[in-house]
């Protein structure tokens, strides 16, 4: 089966760093992507890993081990305005980009 | 600007009726999703059209039907099949199988069904 877990709400405070998990089992793997959503909007991508390791954006960074079925995203210096939800999905092995989705990681960051 | 438009914004039904929701897109994309989302839930499936004149099912399309005519436009209908249809309804695209390609969402339309 397909799964993809992620823990359901984390607080943290301005200023600080915040790593949100996520681990997955599905049937194939063609690469992770870390998806922003703020509240009854569209989610907008983040980040991608289809290696092992770390990428690093900006404030964002994302990390990938294939082998234990894990990434993380981990946000640095964070502002008011990165209250969201993150969402980890991963990409099917067939020749298509349906991606399957966690429920999302609903994110509170205060002052 | 190129990008995804959906529309309407926010959409009531009454039980029984079949609604369309548009999804149009200028981004000479090829792939085109319509995902739904719940609360507490991640993003489903519903149906994906790799080209024009094509479309597979989802994870969860029992109750909508798709078309695909036009590369820029992918609507979805919410037949009265289906049995729980209120949720935000998110349509997507792409250009296929490419490295760190990524999808684009378009800004969701939300369905109440009163």
């Amino acid at each position: 089966g397909q799964n993809i877990d992620q823990p359901t709400e984390m607080t943290a405070t301005e200023g600080a760093i915040v790593q949100i998990n996520c681990t997955y089992q599905t049937s194939g793997f063609n690469g992770l992507f870390w998806y922003q959503q703020h509240a009854g909007e569209a989610p907008t991508f983040l980040s991608y890993n289809v290696l092992d390791g770390l990428e690093e954006k900006g404030r964002f960074s994302s990390f990938l081990s294939r082998s234990k079925g894990y990434s993380y995203l981990l946000l640095k210096e964070l502002q008011m305005k990165d209250s969201a939800s993150y969402l980890c999905a991963v990409r099917d092995v067939d020749n298509t980009d349906k991606l399957i989705f966690g429920t999302g990681t609903r994110l509170q960051v205060f002052p | 600007d190129g990008g995804i438009t959906q529309s309407p914004k926010y959409l009531f039904r009454k039980e029984g009726q079949n609604v369309t929701l548009s999804c149009e897109q200028n981004l000479n994309h090829d792939a085109m999703y319509w995902y739904r989302q719940d609360p507490g839930q991640g993003l489903r499936l519903i149906y994906y059209s790799q080209i024009v004149n094509d479309f597979q099912k989802g994870d969860i399309a029992e109750g909508y039907s798709v078309s695909r005519e036009k590369k820029e436009s992918f609507p979805l209908t919410v037949t009265s099949a289906q049995k729980n249809p209120t949720a935000f309804y998110l349509c997507a695209s792409s250009i296929p199988s490419s490295g760190a390609n990524v999808l684009t969402f378009g800004a969701g339309s939300r369905l109440t069904v009163l």
